[in-house]
């Protein structure tokens, strides 16, 4: 059975900065490309950034280019996203989702909330 | 950026009867050497992640109950719900897969009439 948990998530100033772990399961995982899609509080889904499955490719959506790092291990079975200068609008629960194509599964998420 | 913008915003259904959400790309998603086309369905209820329907425009995910189908090519996406059930009831989102950055729809609401 396919398991995805994401940690990391909690309350963090403006301009600070946090780290998400997605420890998944169940799966090969260093035969799927990985995602962060993240959904602000009642507004839709957003695609923050994938990598590929040897970490040779990385993609980020503008907004955030230059603030987040999404990283991986597959010794470890885990996606990482590092977010730096974090602002107000970053606030979202931020999913872990994996997918060669579509995403076939998800995470439950992990909040993330920037204010002062 | 591919838009993807979802019509209606929101639909009030019966019980038993049809509901359609239709999808349109601003550009097509339909890639020409493998004729698929990158486009996905998800289901998404309160306080849950998104679930994977439809994948490849047309190709229900396994366990995906058959009243649940997707059509349309290119730029112009339909999914259908061929018999609401009360379990239907959630949010809809289509997804284009074609080229980063990938994009979500803004969502449809389904609801029981």
């Amino acid at each position: 059975e396919v398991q995805v948990v994401e940690s990391g998530g909690g309350l963090v100033q403006p301009g600070g900065s946090l780290r998400l772990s997605c420890a998944a399961s169940g799966f090969t995982f260093s035969d799927y490309w990985m995602s962060w899609v993240r959904q602000a509080p009642g507004k839709g889904l957003e695609w923050v950034a994938n990598i590929k499955q040897d970490g040779s490719e990385k993609n980020y959506v503008d907004s955030v280019k230059g603030r987040f790092t999404i990283s991986r291990d597959n010794a470890k079975n885990s996606l990482y996203l590092q977010m730096n200068s974090l602002r107000a609008e970053d606030t979202a629960v931020y999913y872990c989702a994996i997918g060669n194509s579509a995403f076939d599964y998800w995470g439950q998420g992990t909040l993330v909330t920037v204010s002062s | 950026d591919i838009v993807l913008t979802q019509s209606p915003d929101s639909l009030a259904v019966s019980l038993g009867e049809r509901a359609t959400i239709n999808c349109k790309s601003s550009q097509s998603v339909l890639y020409s050497s493998n004729n698929k086309n990158y486009l996905a369905w998800y289901q998404q209820k309160p306080g849950q992640p998104p679930k994977l329907l439809i994948y490849w425009a047309s190709i229900r995910e396994s366990g995906v109950p058959d009243r649940f189908s997707g059509s349309g090519s290119g730029t112009d996406f339909t999914l259908t719900i061929s018999s609401l059930q009360a379990e239907d009831v959630a949010v809809y989102y289509c997804h284009q897969y074609y080229s980063t950055p990938y994009t979500f729809g803004q969502g449809t609401k389904l609801e029981i009439k």
